[in-house]
């Protein structure tokens, strides 16, 4: 099994609905990402958690909002969702501990479109 | 000034050749600094991370960074078609909690 998954894979929604966007990990880690990506433009870190208590935006957070109901889950969600918030969205995840902290896992990530 | 930048590509390369991808960051006082390569569609997957000065290898990938220069490079020996991806470069500045990520370099190898 995947050490990091993503719910839904794909997803296609209208202007103005709201939609989360779910994230699980079994590596154990603390720490948890959420970053868009569109083309051309890499990665963007939208919301990242270092614990269920420790919670902070990105560089684009506005239209967005987490919640980290776990250690193990970390989700994201779209109040009002709006066409330029099409994108593929990516869930990592990272352990403070040891000689490869700061290092990122990725999970496979959700295709999300909005109409 | 973006604060990780990296030429967009595509780099072509033949088949058998070193491809050199580098990247460029702002902040003088980073710490970490990471290799990630995706293919269209899929996630990012670590390639290689480095720490300090020098270079760093790993089979066929060596990374090479030189903080008084602030840029970090990937080569790739033996380019193989498999290796056509966009490879991201990432890194941790200095009191910065999270990584930032370059927009990427599309690797094209030619058979």
């Amino acid at each position: 099994d995947a050490d990091v998954t993503q719910t839904p894979r794909n997803r296609i929604t209208k202007t103005g609905k709201r939609i989360m966007l779910e994230c699980s990990q079994t590596k154990g880690h603390d720490r948890m990402y959420w970053y868009r990506q569109d083309p051309g433009l890499g990665l963007r870190l939208i919301y990242y958690s270092f614990d269920v208590k420790d919670i902070n935006k990105g560089e684009i957070s506005d239209g967005y909002s987490v919640s980290r109901q776990a250690q193990a889950k970390f989700s994201l969600s779209l109040e009002s969702a709006i066409p330029n918030q099409t994108a593929l969205y990516f869930c990592a995840t990272s352990d403070p501990s040891g000689i490869n902290t700061d290092t990122q896992y990725f999970g496979p990530g959700t295709r999300l479109t909005v109409l | 000034q973006k604060e990780v930048e990296q030429n967009s590509g595509p780099l072509s390369v033949p088949e058998g050749a070193i491809a050199s991808l580098n990247c460029t960051y702002s902040d003088r006082g980073s710490q970490s600094f990471f290799w990630y390569r995706q293919y269209s569609g899929k996630s990012p997957e670590l390639i290689m991370s480095i720490y300090s000065n020098g270079d760093k290898e790993d089979g066929r990938f060596t990374a090479q960074l030189n903080k008084a220069s602030q840029y970090v490079s990937l080569l790739i020996r033996d380019s193989q078609p498999s290796d056509s991806a966009t490879y991201l470069c990432a890194v941790r500045g200095s009191g910065r909690r999270a990584l930032t990520f370059g927009s990427g370099t599309r690797l094209q190898v030619q058979p």
